[in-house]
């Protein structure tokens, strides 16, 4: 079956140094893949989603590139800023069928001073 | 604005009670999910549904129901309760165009199970 895997689970960085949250993944066909991102008391929202055309998806300074050779859709921001510290969950929708999407465990992404 | 509601916010129920979560969406969108979050787990599909009177299992179903009596409403049940359903539950909606997938949550239920 379908299956997301994020290694880190919790992550703790400087301000002002760059991010990298880890994300692999295993489907039969082809997926979308997506970043959600959870704020303290929050609900889960869509951060980034994955581009068929090699586009790289960027949104409030995330960026994320689809590797399908090492079938990895890792994060990446080159400035870690306060307020991105929140909970990170990487997943997929396998494309074929049924509209289900796949979360990852989550990376817990604390930014200090 | 368009949005997911879920009532209750908390719930605090004794083992072999019986629970009802219930999810409300403006969104007009056709699917609809039920998800649990514990820590090291992330989000885990229970039940979703495509439409009114459709309901799927997800990915760990036992132990829950779902009912979608209309495009709005989604309710997840817990016929007997039982302290590992002590979690978080989350609601979403959403839409699916050949993959290009969003999915709105709700603000989340704490159940508490004793």
């Amino acid at each position: 079956g379908d299956s997301v895997t994020q290694t880190e689970g919790l992550v703790t960085l400087t301000e002002g140094l760059p991010v990298m949250l880890n994300c692999t993944y295993q489907s039969t066909y082809s997926p979308f893949l997506f970043w959600y991102v959870q704020h303290l008391n929050e609900a889960p929202k869509l951060l980034l989603k994955s581009f068929t055309d090699n586009k790289r998806p960027e949104h409030q300074g995330f960026h994320a590139t689809l590797h399908k050779s090492s079938s990895s859709f890792h994060l990446q921001k080159s400035s870690a800023q306060l307020s991105d510290s929140a909970l990170y969950y990487c997943a997929l929708r396998a494309n074929y069928g049924n509209e289900k999407i796949t979360f990852g465990a989550g990376t817990k992404l604390t930014i200090k001073p | 604005e368009a949005a997911v509601t879920q009532s209750p916010r908390n719930k605090v129920a004794v083992t072999g009670g019986k629970v009802t979560l219930s999810c409300n969406q403006t969104n007009n969108h056709n699917n609809m999910y039920w998800y649990r979050q514990d820590t090291g787990h992330g989000l885990r599909l229970i039940h979703y549904s495509y439409g009114a009177g459709s309901t799927e299992k997800g990915d760990i179903p036992d132990g829950y129901k779902a009912s979608r009596p209309s495009q709005e409403n989604f309710s997840l049940i817990l016929e007997l309760a039982t302290p590992s359903q002590t979690s978080v539950y989350f609601c979403a909606s959403g839409e699916d165009w050949g993959g290009y997938a969003e999915q709105f949550f709700g603000p989340g239920t704490r159940l508490t199970v004793l």
